[in-house]
């Protein structure tokens, strides 16, 4: 089953940056989520996109989804240490809404 | 509001022995149910969905199991653990129908020695 691509692996930046992480897809989709994991810690949803929407915002989280080139992106502005997570990007998967399948994650690193 | 509880949060288990995860969720009816697992510094591989009582769907053969006996609780199980069933495992819900965001356990941490 296809999954969505974290891109890039790790990303390390200094407070008060702007973190920008992408993911990749191949096959149609109808929605596409976000996810944050601290170390140690259960996943924490943080944005779902449609597939009719271009662009998404929550707080300092923007998400956008550019259908036709199968890709979305994640953007934390004014990074702050406390972002320092991984993020994960998920896409259904199975022809249901009620599976999802998750990329590798991008280990995003805010030093103070 | 929905809690979802998962325990124990850490277990040491020799090989050969028998598993036990627990799942439950509050403040909400007829969720769907999820059961991951992550190993190190990977993503999430799905084990078993449910999207009802008695209903478990497998994604991956292997030593594990899992049962819904009640409409909130969800539990993983194994005769006899390996090795390989290290890792942290992860239990998630979801509303039913449409498209919705999943909710995940603080998991448990499994380290089979």
């Amino acid at each position: 089953s296809q999954q969505g691509e974290e891109d890039p692996q790790a990303l390390s930046i200094q407070e008060g940056e702007n973190a920008t992480m992408n993911c990749s897809y191949k096959t149609s989709i109808n929605n596409l989520q976000w996810y944050r994991q601290n170390s140690g810690r259960g996943l924490v949803h943080l944005i779902l996109i449609r597939s009719n929407e271009r662009e998404k915002h929550s707080g300092r989280l923007r998400v956008t989804l550019d259908t036709s080139k199968k890709s979305s992106s994640l953007l934390i502005t004014a990074s702050r240490a406390a972002d320092t997570a991984s993020y994960f990007c998920a896409i259904p998967s199975g022809g249901s809404n009620y599976k999802l399948t998750f990329g590798k994650g991008t280990l995003l690193t805010v030093n103070p | 509001s929905q809690t979802i509880h998962q325990w124990p949060a850490t277990l040491v288990q020799p090989v050969g022995s028998p598993l036990s995860l627990e799942c439950t969720v509050e403040g909400t009816s007829n969720p769907n149910l999820y059961w991951y697992r992550q190993a190190a510094g990977r993503g999430l591989q799905l084990l078993f969905y449910s999207v009802g009582i008695g209903q478990i769907s497998s994604e991956v053969p292997q030593n594990l199991s899992a049962s819904r006996p009640q409409d909130r609780q969800f539990i993983l199980s194994s005769k006899k653990l390996l090795l390989s069933d290290s890792g942290f495992y992860l239990c998630a819900w979801r509303r039913t129908g449409g498209i919705y965001e999943q909710y995940f356990g603080p998991g448990t941490r499994l380290t089979v020695t």
